[in-house]
């Protein structure tokens, strides 16, 4: 199965753009990429998703690579609520499909 | 909408014991999944389903049994409790199993076994 590298914390001012990168260099054409986040004491939340061209959407921006070995999440302007553990994850179409596995994340810290 | 309800929230059981978590959806998706997260770390698939009367095994599926009977729900039933089984669940469902669409999480159970 497609699996992804991403480091285990980085941290951020508040009100300055955050880059979350992500390493997935045996991606198949065919998956999605998507990016999770969870609050403290929360169940993960849906964060933003792409296959090829980078996406934008309220929360955030996705950055994907024109080989799609590697993508970064993009956080405009941190807020200290963005403080979570973010996860970007594989989403296969093949046999495993149902299976979407989660690594360990990037914990974001973000500082006033 | 409720989204993904998840109950209880809480639960203690003593070892041996056996349970039933519970997950329910009103958006009408087909896929629904099973993770647990231990202390510190990521999550771990124990088990999913495509649909009603359709499972599969995830990662870690031993020593859990999930059934699909309708489409709203998707319950998780503990066999015979065991402290390594102390974790947080988090139940998740997305519209189909294709790609382009995003997983919706409910807000767990955390269980203790002592």
């Amino acid at each position: 199965d497609a699996k992804t590298t991403q480091p285990n914390s980085m941290e951020s001012n508040e009100e300055e753009p955050v880059h979350l990168p992500c390493n997935h260099s045996t991606i198949s054409g065919t998956d999605y990429i998507h990016w999770y986040r969870q609050l403290p004491s929360q169940g993960p939340e849906y964060v933003i998703h792409g296959l090829t061209s980078n996406v934008n959407n309220r929360m955030a921006s996705l950055a994907i690579a024109e080989d799609r070995k590697s993508s970064t999440l993009i956080l405009h302007r941190a807020t200290l609520r963005d403080a979570a553990v973010y996860y970007c994850i594989l989403r296969v179409i093949n046999t495993n499909a149902g299976k979407s596995t989660f690594g360990d994340g990037t914990t974001l810290t973000v500082k006033p | 909408n409720a989204g993904v309800t998840q109950t209880p929230k809480f639960q203690v059981l003593k070892t041996g014991q056996s349970m039933t978590l519970q997950c329910a959806q009103d958006m009408n998706h087909e896929y629904m999944s099973w993770y647990r997260q231990d202390p510190g770390m990521g999550l771990r698939l124990i088990h999913y389903s495509v649909g009603a009367g359709i499972t599969d095994q995830g990662e870690v599926p031993n020593g859990y049994n999930v059934s699909r009977s309708t489409t709203e729900d998707f319950p998780l039933r503990l066999l015979s409790a065991a402290p390594s089984q102390t974790s947080v669940y988090f139940c998740a469902s997305s519209r189909t199993l294709t790609a382009n669409y995003g997983y919706t999480f409910g807000s767990g159970t955390r269980l203790t076994v002592v």
